[in-house]
């Protein structure tokens, strides 16, 4: 059992250009949340999803932040024209059923904006 | 609403010493407490949680929190710090297992064990 995989793991990108993180969720979970993590600060909650559905997207910031959960494949975030206060990490987490008692969390993905 | 407050941004104890981080909360409804820990860059593991059933909560690694409600407090004790203790340890609550809103966290404490 892989746990839940994010990739990349560190990603780099210059103001004005896209960044896409990807999450698989632990085999047998169909519930897929994102977080963002600020420097000194702790975990935000982003969105909230199923396959195909979004079902939370509370945290999202309203510009330039969507992301997906399809029916075959990973998770995606997508940052489109990053600033550099996007910089952080973010956490994806996995669970079998809805709701927060059963989260595993991947090992996250650092955004850094040059 | 909900949200989670941790006491100390930085704690730091000697080896062999009691670790206790401090948490408190809010909630409108009985909560979900958690407590988690990240090591450097990685990501969090779930230490222990307390969904209603006993208010003392053993988790792994040594660590326990006790649920007090009249306190609205979850600290998380271990009483004897390892060096392998060091982290970032994050207290979280959610008010409903089937919220769709995940989990708030409080903005988390670093453990520093001193030799």
């Amino acid at each position: 059992n892989a746990g839940v995989m994010q990739n990349p793991r560190h990603l780099v990108r210059r103001r004005g250009q896209e960044a896409r993180l990807r999450c698989s969720p632990m085999k047998g979970h169909s519930h897929v949340y994102w977080y963002r993590q600020l420097p000194e600060e702790g975990l935000k909650f982003m969105v909230y999803l199923q396959k195909e559905n979004i079902i939370d997207e509370s945290g999202m910031p309203k510009e330039r932040f969507s992301a997906e959960f399809p029916k075959e494949g990973p998770s995606i975030l997508r940052i489109q024209q990053v600033v550099r206060g996007d910089s952080a990490a973010y956490f994806c987490a996995s669970s079998r059923q809805s709701g927060a008692n059963v989260l595993t969390f991947g090992a996250g993905s650092r955004l850094t904006v040059l | 609403a909900q949200s989670v407050t941790q006491l100390g941004s930085h704690v730091s104890v000697s080896e062999g010493a009691l670790v206790l981080l401090r948490c408190n909360y809010s909630s409108s409804v009985p909560p979900y407490l958690f407590w988690y820990v990240q090591y450097p860059n990685q990501g969090l593991q779930l230490l222990l949680k307390y969904t209603s059933a006993a208010t003392l909560v053993k988790g792994i690694n040594g660590f326990e929190a006790e649920f007090k409600k009249s306190e609205t407090s979850f600290h998380l004790t271990k009483p004897s710090a390892h060096m392998s203790d060091a982290a970032e340890y994050f207290c979280a609550v959610s008010d409903s297992g089937g919220g769709a809103d995940g989990l708030t966290f409080g903005k988390g404490t670093h453990l520093i064990i001193q030799p």
